[in-house]
This record gives C-alpha cells, sequence and structure tokens, in this order.
C-alpha cells in the first residue's frame, strides 16, 4: 500500500530563514504527489504538485518542492519565510484504485515561524 | 468561482444519535471525496463519489455512509454516533482524475458527546 511520512512533526524557524519540511513515499509505477497547507480552523489549500516533468515544482507563497525519484522524497522549501507561513503542511500522494483515486496523507508537519 | 461550502460548519451531538453532513463543490466538479481529519489518525480517506455513484471507499465501518445527487451536491451519513467519531470533516472537489487538483471545504468540525 501506498504511504507518506512526514519526518518531522514539528518545525520552529525564525523569520527571514529557510525551511525544508521532508516528505518520503513508497514507490508505485506512476506517482502524483501534492503538497496541501491548512491554516488554524480551515480546510486544505493546494500549495504545489508534481504529474509529470520537471522535478522541480514551484508553487503559491514562494514555496517550491523537489521530486527525487531515487531517494523516493518530495521535499518542500522556501528561502525565507515569513511570519503568516505558520501553519500545519501536508504531504500527499495519489493513489489509483478500483478505477477511481485517493490521496494518501502524512501526519502533517507544524511549522511555526517566530519573530 | 465559489470554493467548496460544507454546512454545518459546527455539530454538537450525543452517542447514539446519527448525523448528516452537506457538501457543495465547485461547480463543473464531478468528483466528492471526504475525508476525517483527527489529531492522532491525521487525514483520512472515507469515500468517493462520481456521478452519483461510489467510486472508492476507505476502511471506515458501515456506520459511515454517503450518496451524490445528480447536481454533484454531496451528502455524509454517520449513524449510531461514538466518541470516536469527534473529527473534522472535510470534502474535497475534483474534475475527475488523478491529476486534477481537489479542492477542499472548510470542513465541518462534529463532536460528539
Amino acid at each position: 500500500a501506498q504511504s507518506v511520512t512526514q519526518l518531522d512533526s514539528q518545525v520552529p524557524v525564525f523569520e527571514e530563514a529557510p525551511v525544508e519540511l521532508r516528505c518520503n513515499y513508497s514507490s508505485s509505477v506512476s506517482v502524483y504527489l501534492f503538497w496541501y497547507v491548512q491554516y488554524p480552523n480551515q480546510g486544505l489549500q493546494l500549495l504545489l504538485k508534481y504529474l509529470s516533468g520537471s522535478t522541480l515544482v514551484k508553487g503559491i507563497n514562494g514555496f517550491e518542492a523537489e521530486f527525487n525519484k531515487s531517494q523516493t522524497s518530495f521535499h518542500l522549501r522556501k528561502p525565507s519565510v515569513h511570519i503568516s507561513d505558520t501553519a500545519e503542511y501536508f504531504c500527499a500522494v495519489s493513489v489509483a484504485q478500483g478505477g477511481s483515486e485517493k490521496l494518501v496523507f502524512g501526519k502533517g508537519t507544524k511549522l511555526t515561524v517566530n519573530p | 468561482k465559489a470554493g467548496v461550502t460544507q454546512t454545518p460548519r459546527y455539530l454538537i451531538k450525543t452517542r447514539g444519535q446519527q448525523v448528516t453532513l452537506s457538501c457543495s463543490p465547485i461547480s463543473g466538479h464531478r468528483s466528492v471525496s471526504w475525508y476525517q481529519q483527527t489529531p492522532g489518525q491525521g487525514l483520512q480517506f472515507l469515500f468517493e463519489y462520481f456521478s452519483e455513484t461510489q467510486r472508492n471507499k476507505g476502511n471506515f465501518p458501515g456506520r459511515f455512509s454517503g450518496r451524490q445527487f445528480s447536481n454533484s451536491r454531496s451528502e455524509m451519513n454517520v449513524s449510531t454516533l461514538e466518541l470516536g467519531d469527534s473529527a473534522l470533516y472535510l470534502c474535497a472537489s475534483s474534475l475527475a482524475s488523478r491529476r486534477d487538483t481537489q479542492y477542499f471545504g472548510p470542513g465541518t468540525r462534529l463532536t460528539v458527546l
């Protein structure tokens, strides 16, 4: 079964510092990968997704992620974070099942940006 | 375009009761998926509906059911509520395929007392 591991449950950083949120997935023939962000008391918002092509994917709010097939990783990065980036971040893989698909999520990483 | 809407946003029920949650997808989206989010288990897939048919189901007991109407709106029902059903229930809509982005609603916070 497909699975997603987010290696850090909490990541504290200072404002304007770079950040990397790590994500590893179990391998599959074709992989579609996603990063979502959840602000308090809200639903999930898509940051970026990898379907195929270039392994470096750029998303909203200055985030980017790199797909590494050999390492089965899809780490999320931002060169300089803001207080407003404080949120929980979820990595997900799209799994084909019975002619349909579902998203399998990691446990999430809580990013706290301190002044 | 309006986003995914879920009603109600908050709900308090007691054990043994049943509950119905509603989800209105983005206009033109035919796929609706439901997820349960809890602090312990994280985000877990419940089921997915496409063109009024359940296409996919997660590992939840039969107390959890759903349906989709011809206008793509979806409802999920939980019968005989248990304390462990307390969670944020998220609905997501998409066009159809694995490549399509799932757009999430704000969720319904269910508390079972």
